[in-house]
């Protein structure tokens, strides 16, 4: 079953609007989970990672203020897109990844990122 | 830095014919790599990841890949294709705490 939930699926909403998306981790507590947008028939672009407690990191070119995460818990990350405009039209997918304690003897960065199922949203 | 590059955008089989997803990383060191599968507005299923240990990994749903250090690639294989193995197929690389990922193939299936 799925690992992470991602709500909602979809989103449509008129220009101006500011949209939150969810992302949960549901059996594991994760203390960094990752954004990403994808445009249609290409490959995910990661937009930020976000860290519990702390500020997210975004990645060169991503605007900070159109798109603010907060990671307030180990399971729970959101992202609200802030005045939506068409041009942030998108399918947004979120990820995480179990933190160590789970691993053995495997390392926390051999462990897969495990995503949720992707919110499409639409801009009117 | 690490990255990998996938040799095609689009393969088409037939069901029930073998499919071959092709990989090439390039890695400054021993990489993780992994593949993942995306079907229609869905999130990435992981499919099978290698990590240093067996060079020949077993996925789900008869995927397999071997990592072969002397041609850098991370190709994926399936004996007989089904029509439910329609979807996006990406290769990824791990670096550090990020994903980098191939532009990815979307694998044709046909009757």
């Amino acid at each position: 079953g799925a690992v992470v939930s991602q709500h909602p699926s979809w989103v449509i909403c008129k220009s101006g609007t500011s949209v939150k998306i969810e992302c949960r981790s549901l059996d594991f507590q994760a203390t960094t989970m990752f954004w990403y947008r994808q445009f249609p028939k290409q490959s995910l672009m990661l937009m930020a990672t976000s860290n519990e407690g702390s500020k997210a990191t975004y990645e060169q070119g991503v605007e900070k203020d159109k798109f603010l995460i907060n990671h307030a818990s180990l399971t729970l990350s959101t992202l609200t897109v802030t005045s939506a405009h068409p041009e942030d039209s998108s399918f947004y997918i979120c990820s995480a990844r179990r933190e160590a304690g789970y691993f053995g003897t495997e390392s926390f960065f051999n462990q897969p990122q495990h995503f949720g199922d992707g919110t499409r949203l639409s801009i009117l | 830095a690490q990255s990998v590059t996938q040799l095609d955008s689009h393969v088409s089989v037939s069901e029930g014919t073998p499919v071959l997803l092709r990989c090439n990383y390039s890695s400054s060191y021993s990489p993780s790599l992994f593949w993942y599968v995306q079907h229609p507005n869905k999130g990435l299923q992981l499919l099978l990841k290698y990590t240093s240990a067996a060079t020949l990994v077993k996925g789900i749903n008869g995927f397999e890949a071997e990592f072969k250090k002397s041609e850098t690639s991370f190709h994926l294989t399936k004996p007989s294709a089904h029509m439910s193995d329609a979807a996006e197929y990406f290769c990824v690389v791990s670096s550090g705490y990020a994903l980098n990922f191939g532009k990815g193939t979307s694998l044709l299936v046909t009757p």
